[in-house]
C-alpha cells in the first residue's frame, strides 16, 4: 500500500482555469519528485525537491510551478492550464533501501485532462 | 552522462511463455539498477533491484541480473501469467548525481490467455 498520496487521481478542467495537483507522503522523505507521463509511456522529470523551501526543475520544461513548505506536501500548480497540459503526473519520494541504494515510492498519479 | 536504453514494446505472450525484457544503461559511476512495474491506473511500484555488480534482484518469480561487463540488467521471467500484464520501466540510480533517477521509455507486456 503506498504512503504517498496524490489527488485527485482524475481532472477534467476548461482551459485557461488554475489547478493544484495535491501529493503528500507519510514517510519523513526529504527528496521528492514530479514526473510528466507521455500518452506513450515515457517519464519526464518536470521538478524535484530536496528539502523543506529547496525546488527545481527538471529535464522537461513544465510551464507548472511547486512548492515545498512542508516536508510532507509537495503540491503542482498550473496558473492558466491549456490542453497541451493534458497527461498523466507522478509525484515520488526517494527512500533509503540499504547498501548505500535508494530507491522511489510513487502515488498513484493524477490524469490531468484541460479541455 | 546517465542513461538508461530499454527494449522497445509493445510485447505479446501467450500465458506460460518466457519473458525477457532487455535493458542496457549509461553511467558515470556505480550505479544502482531496477526495474519498475506499472499496472493500468496506477503509480510505478519497486520490482526488483541490484545495487553492485554480479547481483540478481528477484521478486514474484521475475529476475534480472547486474552485468557491468556487458552494462545490461535484463529482465526474466520463466512463465508469465495474465497477470502480469502491465508497463515494465528500467531504471538506475547513481550516488555520483544525487541519486537522481534515469528511467528507460518502459516496455508494455500483454500476456494473453
Amino acid at each position: 500500500e503506498a504512503d504517498i498520496y496524490q489527488t485527485p487521481r482524475y481532472l477534467v478542467i476548461g482551459t485557461g482555469k488554475k489547478i493544484t495537483l495535491e501529493c503528500s507522503q507519510t514517510m519523513g522523505h526529504d527528496k521528492m519528485y514530479w514526473y510528466q507521463q507521455d500518452p506513450g509511456m515515457e517519464l519526464h522529470l518536470i521538478h524535484y525537491s530536496y528539502g523543506v523551501n529547496s525546488t527545481e526543475k527538471g529535464d522537461l520544461s513544465s510551464e507548472s510551478t511547486v512548492s515545498r513548505i512542508r516536508t510532507e506536501h509537495f503540491p503542482l500548480t498550473l496558473e492558466s492550464a491549456r490542453p497541451s497540459h493534458t497527461s498523466q503526473y507522478l509525484c515520488a519520494s526517494s527512500e533509503y533501501l540499504g547498501q548505500g541504494s535508494y530507491g522511489y515510492t510513487f502515488g498513484s498519479g493524477t490524469r490531468l485532462t484541460v479541455v | 552522462g546517465n542513461s538508461v536504453t530499454q527494449m522497445e514494446g509493445p510485447v505479446t505472450l501467450s500465458e506460460e511463455a518466457f519473458l525477457t525484457i532487455n535493458c542496457t544503461y549509461t553511467a558515470t559511476g556505480y550505479p544502482s539498477l531496477f526495474w519498475y512495474v506499472q499496472y493500468p491506473g496506477e503509480g510505478l511500484q519497486l520490482l526488483l533491484k541490484a545495487t553492485k555488480a554480479d547481483d540478481k534482484g528477484s521478486n514474484k518469480g521475475f529476475e534480472a541480473t547486474y552485468r557491468k561487463e556487458t552494462t545490461s540488467f535484463h529482465l526474466e521471467k520463466g512463465s508469465v501469467q495474465v497477470s502480469d500484464s502491465a508497463v515494465y520501466f528500467c531504471a538506475l540510480s547513481d550516488e555520483n548525481t544525487g541519486n537522481q533517477f534515469y528511467f528507460g521509455t518502459g516496455t508494455s507486456l500483454t500476456v494473453i490467455p
